[in-house]
């Protein structure tokens, strides 16, 4: 079974605060990808990887950034939390020869 | 801009009968056809896969494939109250990234 596991569930922050999100998957899945949702949205594409150290903008990468420096993790960073960031954001992960994308649980981030 | 239509619903059935969910797509390059089912809090988790025209059965779950009219659905035969949550479409890219491209799903609840 593909393992998506993301750093926590719930986290809430402060206005300005840089926020780190941690993914990790297990399968050995070359690509990664940042997703936030919100109500009446869907699923927005923030950033993706095709490799290690390789990275790509989403559909809506502004106030983010990225890491990947091991195949296995994807890390989402918000350099300066907004309340415009509240979301939940999901991790997933591919093989690079198929279109199935695999989710993690979620972390619902609330800026305060 | 490629687009995955879907009903928001809510789509409310009884328990038993056969849930219809119906997803249209705009890009006719893509190949790649994907039902995901998302229940309230959780990350979408991915149920059926269908790459050819036509149908697709996994137990209760049936996918429908109809690249001529740009069409995927998915039928649920014997709903169960356990069914209700929000299903997603998406579909890939067909352009050279082959990322998913997703709906903003259809909310379905099954009535005891």
């Amino acid at each position: 079974d593909v393992k998506v596991t993301q750093s926590s569930r719930y986290l809430v922050k402060r206005t300005g605060e840089k926020v780190f999100l941690e993914c990790v998957q297990d399968m050995d899945h070359e690509n990664m990808f940042w997703y936030r949702q919100d109500p009446g949205l869907g699923l927005r594409l923030i950033y993706f990887s095709y490799d290690v150290k390789m990275k790509e903008k989403g559909d809506i990468p502004e106030g983010y950034s990225v890491s990947r420096e091991k195949k296995e993790r994807f890390s989402l960073i918000l350099e300066s939390a907004s309340t415009n960031q509240t979301s939940m954001y999901l991790c997933a992960s591919r093989l690079a020869k198929s279109y199935e994308q695999y989710f993690g649980p979620g972390t619902r981030l609330t800026v305060t | 801009q490629k687009e995955v239509e879907q009903n928001s619903g809510p789509l409310s059935v009884p328990e038993g009968a056969i849930a219809s969910l119906n997803c249209t797509y705009s890009d006719r390059g893509s190949q790649s056809f994907f039902w995901y089912r998302q229940y309230s809090g959780k990350s979408p988790e991915l149920i059926m896969s269908i790459y050819s025209n036509g149908d697709k059965e996994d137990g209760r779950f049936t996918a429908q494939l109809n690249k001529a009219s740009q069409y995927v659905s998915l039928l649920i035969r014997d709903s169960q109250p356990s069914d209700s949550a929000t299903y997603l479409c998406a579909v890939n890219d067909g352009g050279s990234q082959g990322n998913l491209i997703f709906g903003k799903g259809t909310k379905l609840s099954v009535k005891p």
